[in-house]
């Protein structure tokens, strides 16, 4: 079955790094575009990056653009995604999200998600 | 705010039909891009519920049902349960924004 665990979380301090990691199970991961998806505490979804199945594009949130890597390693089936100068804001969980691409790569949606890694910025 | 406007809540008694709708604009919903929807039990991960503005993935009762008109798209429960008190998101594609929810709508049975 389709499995996706995230890790990495964890406290950091404000202006620091953090990278996260998301190890996928259960399906062909390198035919797969794979999204990371946030949620602050006690708010709504966020999308934050999408990553192709080749890695060869990726995409950002405007919240995150310049600050956030979004990468895949195919060869470990594993998604990445590089946090730095990290704020208060960045303060959520982390779910990263299996894409499916059938009505075109725009109309993508999320059909497997993992259970979040939590990740707080507070000095 | 988020691009697509849903909701804040919705309630409905054991067995009725709630529906809830999702707004948008020429840039996402207007411009032809398709709406799915995501089912967030309390504490857990969101799911899957509708894709491609109807249809259901496997598993999902048909209770739930999805529909799209111009801007905005609509999710509809009936026979309401208890096990559906939960947040629900729609989701769609932006030409400016890239993949975008909507601010989630709180699903209380009463």
């Amino acid at each position: 079955q389709v499995q996706l665990v995230e890790s990495g979380g964890g406290v950091v301090q404000p202006g620091r790094s953090l990278r996260l990691s998301c190890a996928a199970s259960g399906f062909s991961f390198s035919s797969y575009g794979m999204h990371w998806v946030r949620q602050a505490p006690g708010k709504g979804l966020e999308w934050v990056a999408l990553t192709w199945s080749d890695g060869s594009k990726q995409y950002y949130a405007d919240s995150v653009r310049g600050r956030f890597t979004i990468s895949r390693d195919n060869s470990k089936n594993t998604v990445y995604v590089q946090m730095n100068s990290l704020g208060a804001e960045d303060t959520a969980v982390y779910y990263c999200a299996r894409s499916v691409t059938a009505s075109g790569w725009q109309n993508s949606y999320f059909d497997y998600w993992g259970q979040g890694t939590l990740v707080t910025v507070s000095s | 705010q988020s691009v697509l406007t849903q909701p804040p809540s919705v309630s409905g008694a054991p067995g009725q039909r709630v529906t809830i709708s999702c707004t948008g604009s020429s840039s996402n919903i207007g411009a032809g891009y398709e709406v799915h929807w995501y089912q967030q039990l309390p504490g857990t991960d969101p799911k899957l519920l509708i894709f491609d503005n109807t249809y259901r993935p496997s598993g999902v009762p048909d209770r739930f049902s999805g529909s799209k008109s111009g801007t905005s798209a609509s999710l509809a429960i009936t026979g309401l349960q208890a096990e559906d008190e939960a947040d629900y998101y729609c989701q769609s594609y932006d030409s400016s924004l890239n993949w975008v929810f909507g601010g989630g709508t709180k699903l209380t049975v009463l």
